[in-house]
């Protein structure tokens, strides 16, 4: 069990191109999770997927966001027309269904929008 | 909306010395869970210690302890004998049973003088 994987690590853009990043949960853990997180503050929820099935999002969201875990096993994070704004460290984590309390975050994906 | 605050930007503690962590938080649900997680520079998110609300028992995991006050709604962490590895930024987190995003604090930046 080698815990969350994201990849990449770093993305460096210019200004309305589009990104994807890709975050691969720990094995067999069912719930995953992205967060946003800007520089001094804490992570935000942004959406969660319980298998394929995305079952909550934040109105952090935009619709230039668009999140994907087909297979229920690895999830896509697409941003489209990215913006300076969108600069920020983009955590997934995974949880199990018998302790979906507890979430396992990866080491995260930064993001630089020149 | 749920709110999470951590009063203190930075701490500072002298090695083997014992330094205590501020966390409150808002809400108006009886069913939810809270959480210390700690952020190495660079790294990746990891639990440090968690309590369910609907437990008196103050929860403990070796050197760290909390100091769960329900009525007063603070949930202080408590970290025994500091460590060099303890140097990060610790954050306070709530969740809602039944929901599952993660509503996280702005953070504590732990500091250990050696």
């Amino acid at each position: 069990d080698t815990g969350v994987s994201q990849d990449p690590r770093h993305k460096i853009t210019k200004r309305g191109q589009n990104v994807t990043f890709r975050c691969d949960p720990i094995s067999e853990h069912n719930r995953l999770y992205w967060y946003r997180q800007t520089l001094g503050q804490g992570p935000e929820f942004l959406t969660y997927f319980q298998n394929e099935a995305q079952l909550e999002k934040s109105r952090l969201l935009s619709d230039r966001f668009s999140a994907e875990r087909p297979k229920g096993s690895f999830s896509t994070l697409e941003i489209q027309r990215t913006e300076q704004g969108d600069s920020a460290m983009y955590l997934c984590a995974s949880s199990p269904a018998l302790a979906k309390n507890i979430q396992y975050f990866g080491a995260g994906t930064r993001l630089s929008v020149l | 909306a749920q709110t999470v605050t951590q009063s203190q930007p930075e701490m500072s503690v002298q090695e083997a010395e014992t330094v205590t962590l501020s966390c409150t938080y808002d809400t108006s649900e009886s069913d939810y869970y809270l959480f210390w997680y700690k952020q190495p520079p660079s790294r990746q998110m990891i639990l440090v210690i968690r309590q369910e609300a609907y437990k008196q028992q103050n929860a403990t995991e070796n050197r760290f302890s909390v100091n769960f006050q329900k009525a007063a709604k603070s949930f202080s962490l408590k970290i025994s004998d500091s460590q060099l590895g303890d140097a990060a930024m610790y954050f306070c987190a709530y969740k809602m049973g039944g929901a599952d995003g993660l509503t996280f604090g702005k953070g504590t930046h732990l500091i250990i003088q050696p």
